[in-house]
């Protein structure tokens, strides 16, 4: 079985400052680890994902996240939150290859203030 | 990029009517995918489908039935619609081939039954 556990349901950080969303899952597995971005009444859009290759991927908008299987977490970092970065962001988990049926997380409600 | 679609995008319905929520994607992808998501919540999995004719019920228990006659819809029905069916529906497809592995989602159908 997969899981995932997304801590803080709510962050806040201050325009220009950096941005960390923790994720840790468990998978029996080797997992595929996705982060999605959600904005109001919207569907689901991938901001980056993990598939055994580079344990740190790049996404977009400035996103990157790091694959640590000892620490079994894939956290979301931008360097500086931009206004436009305010949206849920869920993370999930993937077993047995890719493009299989997604865990996701409760999501990290993301505020930035001026 | 992605091009998967709901319809419609907001339904306020009365109990007891039965509902189609329509999903078509026109990128020729064999696996589809319904998620529910109650707000402030995480997505569960409800049900999905691996290619036409194939349908499976997902994690969370839901009393939809979905079928897949084409390959590019994946509509999800309610027989009688009631209030605790309130919620977010979200259509997503994957193919795993060409080294793809995430999920596409569309819009979602905010469905809500009074």
């Amino acid at each position: 079985a997969q899981s995932v556990t997304q801590l803080g349901s709510h962050v806040s950080v201050s325009e220009g400052a950096l941005v960390l969303l923790r994720c840790n899952y468990s998978s029996s597995v080797p997992p595929y680890l996705f982060w999605y971005v959600q904005y109001p009444n919207q569907g689901l859009q991938l901001l980056l994902k993990y598939t055994s290759a580079a344990t740190l991927v790049k996404g977009i908008n400035g996103f990157e996240a790091e694959f640590k299987k000892s620490e079994t977490s894939f956290h979301l970092t931008k360097p500086s939150a931009h206004m436009s970065d305010a949206a849920e962001y869920f993370c999930a988990v993937s077993e047995g290859g890719g493009g299989n049926k997604l865990t996701f997380g409760t999501g990290t409600q993301l505020k930035v203030e001026l | 990029e992605a091009d998967i679609y709901q319809t419609p995008r907001y339904l306020v319905i009365g109990t007891g009517k039965k509902i189609t929520l329509e999903c078509s994607q026109t990128m020729g992808h064999d696996k589809m995918y319904w998620y529910q998501q109650d707000p402030g919540m995480e997505l569960h999995l409800i049900h999905y489908s691996y290619g036409v004719n194939s349908t499976e019920k997902g994690d969370l228990s839901s009393e939809s039935t979905v079928s897949r006659i084409r390959t590019e819809h994946f509509p999800l029905t309610l027989e009688s619609a009631r209030p605790s069916h309130t919620s977010q529906y979200l259509c997503a497809s994957s193919d795993p081939t060409g080294g793809r592995t995430e999920a596409f989602f569309g819009q979602g159908t905010r469905l809500t039954v009074v």
